[in-house]
């Protein structure tokens, strides 16, 4: 089945600092994927919809200019925490949708972000 | 807006029956979906339903969907040690194209 990766799988960084999260698909392709943060214990809540060549689409309430994505490819997207808080601590999953008319999405195994 | 409830918590003993109860509030709805998400891991599908559906089974698991009342569940058959996790019931108006509105969860805990 096809195949949704991010990297890195956990990062502890200092606040001020920015970090990059990448997320791939591994064995198609995705013009459009999913950001979602979940806190512990809450759910998966949509932060942005990243389109490839155009964009990001970003949900009510979530700052533009501090989590910067960029879909560079058909199979890569980034989502970049720019001068991170330890309120941005969080779990960070991307999803891909499968393609045509169906009807699944493929979940990367998320990114534990720890700002101390 | 659109809006996912579901219980947090259940405790079953292996070998029983669990049943996830989900109620969303989107009339627009026409997936349905399950997930699976393991300690700190990420989302598995589990399965899904299209709106239109009343049932649908797939081995263990058996999900029902009420339109009327919006209501959904997810029956789990003989329930085993590795089921524990924690279960998500999602809904999406247009499937794999859109995003998904999720609940928050409901933690199966399942005791030996």
């Amino acid at each position: 089945g096809a195949v949704v990766s991010q990297h890195p799988s956990w990062v502890i960084c200092k606040s001020g600092t920015s970090v990059k999260i990448e997320c791939r698909s591994l064995d198609f392709q995705a013009t459009t994927m999913f950001w979602y943060r979940q806190f512990p214990k809450q759910s998966l809540m949509l932060m942005a919809t990243s389109n490839e060549g155009s964009k990001a689409t970003y949900e009510q309430g979530v700052e533009k200019d501090k989590f910067l994505i960029n879909h560079a490819s058909l199979t890569l997207s980034t989502l970049t925490v720019t001068s991170a808080h330890p309120e941005d601590s969080s779990f960070y999953i991307c999803s891909a949708p499968s393609g045509g008319y169906s009807y699944e999405q493929y979940f990367g195994p998320g990114t534990r972000l720890t700002v101390t | 807006g659109e809006d996912v409830e579901q219980s947090l918590f259940l405790s079953v003993r292996e070998g029983d029956s669990s049943v996830i109860n989900c109620t969303y509030t989107d009339s627009s709805s026409t997936y349905l979906y399950w997930y699976k998400q393991e300690p700190g891991a990420g989302l598995q599908l589990l399965t899904y339903i299209f709106s239109n559906m009343d049932m649908k089974q797939d081995q263990r698991l058996t999900v029902l969907l009420n339109k009327k009342d919006k209501h959904l569940s997810l029956r789990i058959a003989d329930t085993q040690t590795g089921d524990s996790a924690i279960y998500f019931c999602a809904e999406s108006e247009t499937g794999s194209q859109g995003n998904l509105i999720f609940g928050k969860g409901t933690k199966l805990s399942v005791k030996p």
